[in-house]
């Protein structure tokens, strides 16, 4: 069965500096769909960053970067220069192929804390 | 980005009533519509995909019965806790594909916190 980990229950970064979030999963489905979002207090969730299982290049989307690993099954999320402003939870994703093509199953969950 | 709405934002019920909340696409027409649930603190989990015009299919866990769910039109989903129940106490929150889209990006709803006495 398709499965999400997120082993970091929380994440603390300076300001302006890099941090890394990572995310494992697995599936034996060849065609599959890493996502990332990010949760504010708000609750709304925010798309950040999509990696299709063949596309060769890294996502990046701005100060987003997914730094995909296919052989070791990681799609870890790395946010450049933070701000106070990605402090929240961030949440991994995998688009779910045999139960349906848009079903996404999420990983716990990383909260970041991003300190000035 | 499309957008997708909830309505409401929040609600309080008593315990025994049941509660309507909407899931509209406001700028495309969404065949397929999830809905998802919350607790605090932890993560999202699928409860089921509204179909446009047939039943939908509910996640394995998931009573029919109690969390009703109805795909009227090709903008709109609705999901009815019926006969709350404390335990019902939780972050809904909907999501739907935009079709029109190469890429598969979800977008979701702002989501409905109902909180029942």
């Amino acid at each position: 069965a398709q499965k999400i980990t997120q082993t970091q229950p929380g994440m603390f970064v300076q300001e302006k500096e890099a941090v890394t979030l990572d995310c494992t999963y697995d599936t034996s489905d060849q065609s599959y769909g890493l996502f990332w979002y990010k949760q504010p207090s708000s609750g709304e969730m925010i798309f950040l960053i999509y990696q299709g299982s063949y596309d060769e290049q890294n996502a990046t989307e701005g100060r987003y970067s997914l730094n995909f690993q296919k052989a070791r099954k990681s799609a870890n999320l790395v946010i450049s220069a933070s701000q106070l402003g990605d402090s929240a939870m961030y949440f991994c994703a995998m688009r779910d192929p045999p139960r349906g093509y848009n079903k996404l199953i999420f990983g716990a969950g990383t909260r970041l804390a991003v300190h000035p | 980005g499309a957008v997708v709405s909830q309505h409401p934002s929040w609600v309080i019920c008593k315990s025994g009533t049941s509660v309507k909340i909407e899931c509209r696409s406001l700028d495309f027409q969404a065949t397929t519509m999830f809905w998802y649930r919350q607790f605090p603190k932890q993560s999202l989990m699928l409860m089921a995909t509204s179909n446009e015009g047939s039943k939908a299919t509910y996640e394995q866990g998931v009573e029919k019965d109690k969390f009703l769910i109805n795909h009227a039109s090709l903008t709109l989903s609705t999901l009815t806790v019926t006969s709350a129940h404390p335990e019902d106490s939780s972050f809904y929150i909907c999501s739907a594909p935009d079709p029109s889209r190469a890429a598969d990006e979800q977008f979701f709803g702002p989501g409905t916190r109902l909180t029942v006495l």
